[in-house]
This record gives structure tokens, C-alpha cells and sequence, in this order.
């Protein structure tokens, strides 16, 4: 069964340091998304991306972050200057068409821990 | 953006007892969807929900959306230990999470 992949599944950063975060979506798939969890909290939406540019983002995603498409597997989150309270776990998920109608597809999380 | 809100937080239930979340929202939806985390785990599609008044069911699950399209349920008969997790509703168009609800079951 496809799916998703993302990695690292598990990153420890000095606070101040730039971070990127690999996804490779299903092969398929034409919509992307980066969604955050902090620990014992809910699923939180940061982006969507579609045909190589952001189609939505939230008040979460600032000048800080960055998504690109570098390659045609490829969907990479870029955290430019970590902050103690990036420490989260990050989901990429992928869906065929736009949004609502299908399912997301969850990666198992890239556990981002900031010191 | 559009916030839906889920209750209870939390739910501990003995097994083998039913157990109900509930989300709601102040405007209309367009569908929901509901999604279950296992703990430690990534959120796992369960069902989608488009009509108003719909309901669906998969084994001891049943999912409602209301009449408005502005609440949403999912019951679970006769809970089993792998029910534990924590289930979230999402209004995929604004692709906003609600709050969640975690069930723990005890055997």
C-alpha cells in the first residue's frame, strides 16, 4: 500500500538553527500539507501546497518557515531559526485532489525536539 | 480560521461500555471528517460525511452529521481496548483539526 515517508523520524536542534524536514508524498498525489502536533495537543494546520506554490497557509506559518517541491518526490519543510517552542511533532500528508474530497494521508511524524 | 469544537477532552470508559464524541461548529460545514491517533501514531482517515442528516457506520462505529451540517458525532457500541486513541473531527475544506477527544478504555 502506498505512503507516505518523512525523515528524520526524530531531530534534536540547538535553539537558532535552521532545520529541514523530508517528506516524500504518495507518488500520485497532486496537494501536500504540513500539519504540527505539539506534544498532548491537537493536529495543527501550517500549509497546503499545490502545483509548486503555497495555496494556504496559517497564522502559524510565518517568515520562519518555508515549504519547497526541489524535486519531483520531494516536499521539504525549512525551519530558518528554531524557537524552543517548535519543539513538536510534524506531519506531512498528501491527498490526490483538493482539499475535501478525499483523505489525508498521514507520514508517521518527524519529532522535532529544540534545546 | 474556522475552529470546530469537540467534546468531551477526555473519556475513560470500562470496556465494553459505549462511548460518544461530538463536534460542533458555529457555521455550516461543507463535510466533515473524522480521523483516529493512536498513541504515539499519525492520524488514520476513518470516514468522510457530505450530506446533511447522514449517517454511516463501520462495525461498532457510527457517524452522524446533523440536519444544520453545523455538529457531527461518532458513537463507538461496546468499546474494546483498541479503540483507545484520540479521535479528531477536521472540516478538510478549511483543513482545520478540531481539539479531539482521547478515549482510554480499561480492560
Amino acid at each position: 500500500e502506498p505512503e507516505v515517508t518523512q525523515t528524520p523520524s526524530h531531530q534534536v536542534t540547538q535553539m537558532g538553527q535552521e532545520v529541514i524536514l523530508r517528506c516524500v508524498p504518495i507518488s500520485n498525489h497532486l496537494y501536500f500539507y504540513w500539519y504540527r502536533q505539539i506534544l498532548g495537543q491537537k493536529v495543527e494546520f501550517l500549509v497546503s501546497f499545490y502545483n509548486n506554490e503555497i495555496s494556504e497557509k496559517s497564522e502559524i506559518f510565518d517568515d520562519q518557515f518555508s515549504v519547497e517541491r526541489p524535486d519531483g518526490s520531494n516536499f521539504t519543510l525549512k525551519i530558518r531559526s528554531t524557537k524552543l517552542e517548535d519543539s513538536a511533532m510534524y506531519f506531512c500528508a498528501s491527498t490526490p485532489g483538493p482539499s475535501g474530497t478525499g483523505e489525508l494521508f498521514f507520514g508517521e511524524g518527524s519529532r522535532l525536539t529544540v534545546l | 480560521g474556522q475552529q470546530v469544537m469537540q467534546i468531551p477532552q477526555y473519556q475513560h470508559v470500562q470496556e465494553g461500555e459505549d462511548f460518544t464524541t461530538y463536534c460542533n461548529s458555529s457555521t455550516t460545514l461543507s463535510n466533515i471528517q473524522w480521523y483516529k491517533q493512536r498513541p504515539g501514531g499519525h492520524p488514520v482517515f476513518l470516514i468522510q460525511l457530505v450530506k446533511s442528516g447522514e449517517v454511516k457506520k463501520q462495525k461498532r462505529l457510527t457517524f452522524q452529521f446533523g440536519e444544520a451540517k453545523k455538529n457531527s458525532s461518532l458513537h463507538i457500541t461496546a468499546t474494546q481496548t483498541t479503540d483507545v486513541g484520540t479521535y479528531f473531527c477536521i472540516n478538510f475544506n478549511k483543513f482545520y483539526f478540531g481539539s479531539g477527544t482521547k478515549l482510554n478504555v480499561k480492560p
